[in-house]
């Protein structure tokens, strides 16, 4: 069974706070993504990983950034969080193996900034 | 523009009443379909993977279609815990993944 974790269910952070969501899946996975959800708007793509240490924007990279130190692990970064960046956080993975390359999802962060 | 369209965004049903879910897709190079459900505050759970025109999938009451052009969520005799959101995404790319907006489904006892 995939597993893909999320550090946090739910956080609360001050405007100008820098916020970190973490991310860890157990399947070895090459391909890692995170996303933000909002109403009306789907799953928009912040920043993907392909292979440790290498990390590509997404549609919506602006006021965030990224870490992967190992190939597990995938960190979000607000650098300075905004109102407007309050949103559900989803973390998925994927394999090279097999195509197409199905994502797996964590359980979601959702984060307000006040 | 690549597109995913999903219809209708809101379905009740009566428990036992079989309805299915539209996802139309406008894609330049499809690489697959990807169908998941997704719980209130939760992350969207993997259902299905659909890659070419004629596959159908099935998971006990589930069973999803595809096309050239769109796919479909059967849903036969459902029932209350089958109430949740159904997402619909494809792949355009390599790492291109373009989600619809999902169809919230409430079964009523």
């Amino acid at each position: 069974d995939v597993k893909v974790t999320q550090s946090s269910r739910y956080l609360v952070k001050r405007t100008g706070e820098k916020v970190f969501l973490e991310c860890v899946q157990d399947m070895d996975h090459e391909n890692m993504f995170w996303y933000r959800q909002d109403p009306g708007l789907g799953l928009r793509l912040i920043y993907f990983s392909y292979d440790v240490k290498m990390k590509e924007k997404g549609d919506i990279p602006e006021g965030y950034s990224v870490s992967r130190e190992k190939k597990e692990r995938f960190s979000l970064i607000l650098e300075s969080a905004s109102t407007n960046q309050t949103s559900m956080y989803l973390c998925a993975s994927s394999s090279w193996a097999g195509t197409p390359y199905e994502q797996y999802f964590g359980p979601g962060t959702r984060l307000t900034v006040t | 523009e690549d597109q995913v369209t999903q219809s209708p965004e809101a379905l009740r049903l009566q428990e036992g009443e079989s309805s299915s879910l539209n996802c139309s897709y406008t894609v330049s190079g499809l690489r697959g379909l990807f169908w998941y459900r997704q719980d209130p505050g939760k992350g969207p759970e993997f259902l299905f993977t659909l890659y070419s025109a004629g596959e159908e999938k099935e998971k006990e009451r589930l069973k999803a279609t595809l096309t050239k052009k769109e796919s479909f969520l059967h849903i036969t005799a459902p029932k209350p815990e089958d109430s949740a959101t159904y997402l619909c995404a494809v792949q355009a790319g390599t790492y291109k993944y373009i989600f619809g907006t999902g169809t919230r489904l409430k079964v009523l006892a």
